[in-house]
């Protein structure tokens, strides 16, 4: 099956600096990779997603980047700002619509003031 | 649009007890998901359904634990007898980019 890694798990950045959170997988037919926020006491929400055919996209301050040759993709979060201090999980499905999604460890994202 | 529902939000009960969580998914979603959160263990994945079947089941613990979706608007987690290393919260999410309900904070004493 898949398997999913997530690094760094814990991430201080000073606000208005950037953060970056790496992950990898196993499967090659992994084809659909999405982001999600988990901000404490809450639900983890969606914030960007991307699928194989493509290498990179982006929304605002949040970019997501793929390497499939690497089997890598990773979360950009460009001047940050206090909210958001949060958990980010990356995960990875191969069979996007019929399968479960793999979720990495987390990374806990600190914004320091 | 209410997104997922999960009820209750918080239960408390006594080693032994039965309990049942319950979770109305978004209306026209097709899959529905059960997730088990702890600080040890991380975000699990216990149970999914595609169009009310269930097709993967091998993240659910042990026989204690049981899931049913009798329909496209209502699923069910049952423990059954529940135990202290069930204490968890417990995530309900529907959709194929899984939308996730606020979910149920489970204590078992």
């Amino acid at each position: 099956g898949e398997n999913v890694e997530q690094h760094p798990s814990t991430l201080s950045v000073q606000e208005g600096d950037s953060a970056v959170i790496k992950c990898t997988y196993s499967d090659s037919a992994s084809n659909y990779f999405p982001w999600y926020k988990q901000e404490l006491g809450k639900r983890p929400q969606l914030i960007i997603d991307i699928r194989s055919n493509v290498g990179e996209k982006k929304d605002q301050r949040i970019a997501v980047t793929l390497n499939k040759t690497a089997k890598h993709f990773s979360l950009h979060i460009t001047e940050t700002q206090p909210e958001d201090s949060a958990v980010y999980f990356c995960a990875a499905i191969s069979n996007f619509g019929n399968e479960k999604l793999t979720f990495g460890t987390g990374t806990r994202l600190t914004i320091i003031p | 649009d209410a997104g997922v529902i999960q009820s209750p939000r918080h239960e408390v009960t006594e080693m032994g007890q039965e309990v049942t969580l319950r979770c109305k998914p978004i209306s026209g979603h097709n899959s529905l998901f059960w997730y088990r959160q702890t600080m040890m263990r991380g975000l699990e994945l216990l149970i999914y359904f595609n169009n009310n079947v269930p097709i993967d089941d091998s993240g659910m613990p042990e026989d204690r634990f049981s899931a049913k979706m009798p329909n496209a608007s209502f699923s069910t987690l049952k423990i059954q007898p529940s135990e202290p290393r069930d204490s968890a919260v417990y995530f309900c999410a529907s959709g194929e980019t899984q939308y996730f309900g606020p979910g149920t904070r489970l204590l078992v004493l």
